[in-house]
């Protein structure tokens, strides 16, 4: 298996620019996780899903940011506008039954809003 | 009480040094505590992990020691390496997600 794609591995953007990072999770996981790591903040839970139903998005910052999942194999997460307080690396994480197991962290956005 | 609290914020060990690592809970409802790693430019990768009816798991020169009583689990590091240099997150699991600490950045010193 690939394991967890995301992309773009990089992106920099405009502060006000719309950003739209990406996720592939690992076929067969129910669970994906979006996550954002910073050096004041650490590793931040934004929102999860189960089955492609979002089930907690109380980590999100607010309305700026939206998160999607159409389909077991993609999820989205939006930033309009962007802001330079956003840059920071995103992660997205997936997990078979019981998201508190061992998940499955992609790569890596490194996300920098100018 | 959804705090993991992580110590040191940042450590540095001799080669074949012990290092260890800490970390203190608040949620009697969390059963499951994960080690991760984390390389530079990398995403984190499961390192070791513990329920609470054992005091300790060890996996090769990895160690972790629980104390259920005291809400508190601990890294070690046995014969600490370069290649060990990483950031470690601790993180206790809940229902349906986990809660991670907020990092020790470890570097082994040849």
């Amino acid at each position: 298996d690939a394991g967890v794609i995301q992309s773009p591995r990089h992106e920099v953007t405009e502060m006000g620019q719309e950003v739209t990072l990406r996720c592939k999770p690992i076929s067969g996981h129910d669970y994906l996780f979006w996550y954002r790591q910073t050096m004041m903040r650490g590793l931040e839970l934004l929102i999860y899903f189960n089955n492609n139903v979002p089930i907690d998005d109380s980590g999100m910052p607010e309305d700026r940011f939206s998160a999607k999942m159409p389909n077991a194999s993609f999820s989205t997460l939006k930033i309009q506008p962007s802001e330079p307080r956003d840059s920071a690396v995103y992660f997205c994480a997936s997990s078979p039954d019981r998201g508190r197991e061992t998940q499955y962290f992609g790569p890596g956005t490194r996300l920098l809003v100018l | 009480q959804q705090q993991v609290k992580q110590s040191p914020q940042s450590l540095i060990v001799q080669k074949g040094g012990i290092s260890i690592i800490n970390c203190a809970y608040e949620n009697t409802a969390f059963d499951y505590f994960p080690w991760y790693q984390q390389f530079p430019g990398k995403g984190p990768a499961l390192l070791i992990a513990i329920r609470p009816d054992v005091s300790e798991k060890k996996e090769g020169r990895f160690t972790i020691s629980f104390n259920k009583s005291a809400k508190q689990f601990s890294l070690h590091i046995m014969d600490s390496q370069p290649g060990d240099s990483a950031t470690y997150f601790c993180a206790a699991g809940g229902f349906q997600k986990l809660v991670f600490g907020t990092g020790t950045r470890l570097l082994v010193s040849p």
